[in-house]
This record gives C-alpha cells, sequence and structure tokens, in this order.
C-alpha cells in the first residue's frame, strides 16, 4: 500500500493552462505539506496543513492554492502556470508521535514542466 | 530505478552520545545527496548537501555527513547529540536527470 501517493507523477503542459496536483495519505496522519524543489535542487516548504486548516502559507504567487477537501488529501491548484513554476512539487505527511516526535512519509513528487 | 535506504528506522541514545545514521543508495552515476530534518510538529529542514568537492560535508547544527562512492553511502553523524536533536532524518538522494529519492527516515529519540 502506498502511503502517500500523488498524481501524476509527470505532467507537461503550456504556460497559461490551470493545473492540480493530487495528493492522498493513508496513515490517518494530521498534517500534510506541499514541498517545491527548488532550482538549487532544494526542497522548500510551500504549504502546511493542520486538520484541513492552513498553518503554513510561505512567500508562494497566488496563483498556488492549496485545497484539502479533507485530512487525507492536499491539492495543489496552479493557475496561469508559468515556464518558472516548471519542478518537482513533493507531498508529505506526518503526525507528532509520544515517544519519537515525529514521523512523516513523501509522496515520489510530481515532475512538472510547463512549455 | 534508483533507490534510497536508510538502515535503522528508530534510534534511541542519551545526550552527549555521538550519533550516526546510515544511508545507502543504488545508483551507480552522478548523485546529489541531501540529509534533511523534520522536528516534532515542524516542515523539512535541510542539514546539509553534498554534491562535489570534499566528501566530508559539514551542515548546521553540528551534523557531519561523507560520502563514500565506493560504498554507495553518506551517512549523517554527530559527536554529540542534545535532547533538542530528537527529531526524524531523511537521506535523500537525486541522481542526473531524476527525481529526488528518499530514505524511510529515521526516528531519533534522544533522553534528557
Amino acid at each position: 500500500d502506498t502511503a502517500v501517493s500523488q498524481t501524476p507523477k509527470y505532467l507537461v503542459t503550456q504556460m497559461g493552462n490551470d493545473k492540480s496536483i493530487k495528493c492522498e495519505q493513508n496513515l490517518g496522519h494530521d498534517t500534510m505539506y506541499w514541498y517545491k524543489q527548488d532550482s538549487k535542487k532544494f526542497l522548500k516548504i510551500m504549504f502546511s496543513y493542520n486538520n484541513k486548516e492552513l498553518i503554513i502559507n510561505e512567500t508562494v504567487p497566488n496563483r498556488f492554492s492549496p485545497k484539502s477537501p479533507d485530512k487525507a488529501h492536499l491539492n495543489l491548484h496552479i493557475n496561469s502556470l508559468e515556464l518558472g513554476d516548471s519542478a518537482v512539487y513533493f507531498c508529505a505527511s506526518s503526525r507528532v508521535t509520544d515517544r519519537f516526535g515525529t514521523e512523516a512519509f513523501f509522496g515520489q513528487g510530481t515532475r512538472l514542466t510547463v512549455v | 530505478a534508483q533507490s534510497v535506504s536508510q538502515h535503522n528506522h528508530h534510534v534511541i541514545l542519551s545526550e552527549a552520545a555521538s550519533l550516526e545514521l546510515g544511508c545507502n543508495y543504488s545508483y551507480g552515476g552522478t548523485v546529489n545527496l541531501f540529509w534533511y530534518v523534520q522536528y516534532p510538529g515542524q516542515h523539512l529542514q535541510l542539514l546539509l548537501k553534498y554534491f562535489s568537492g570534499d566528501p566530508l560535508v559539514k551542515g548546521i547544527k553540528g551534523f557531519e555527513a561523507e560520502f563514500i562512492k565506493s560504498k554507495f553511502s553518506f551517512n549523517l553523524r554527530k559527536p554529540s547529540v542534545q535532547w533538542s536533536d530528537t527529531a526524524e532524518y531523511f537521506c535523500a538522494v537525486e541522481a542526473a536527470g531524476n527525481k529526488l529519492t528518499f530514505g524511510g527516515g529515521t526516528r531519533v529519540l534522544v533522553k534528557p
């Protein structure tokens, strides 16, 4: 069973289009995240949701809008795609445990290419 | 396809003990290597990275990692841990043209 699944794995689209990337976790975690792998290869946090509520919203263009219909899903919708949006986007989920502090799992990433 | 293995799922140690977390990957070509940390209730932070050059890299908070190409390893070390190092640690590997692949994570509990 896949713990955190993202769809699609690859997405090629034209500038100006609107697209969504979906993320689902079957772990019962309360917190979910979207990260973008930037041009330096590092992961940068974009959004974090806890129990469907937005708790982190980093400096991200308004064209990016997360949507969490329930705590198992956190989708990323992007309007008016630009060339600079081309990147790999990772979804993750985590929970705070009693003993070890945190437990997190990552999706496989979605490679978005805007042409 | 590349894969990343972190051998220990859970590590428990006392403050001032030394920490070493193993990471091995399967890919024969050039790789970029990362260690990330996720503290309780927080998102990922980059601890350190290796792209090229000196295989012994130093990161934040006293962490270091050594890239041993012949062993396909990138182990993370810290000589003396603190209670605040309790977190989950992720090794990640990016091969040329491929996506980042994460290890399964190692949860570290430091007892005060």
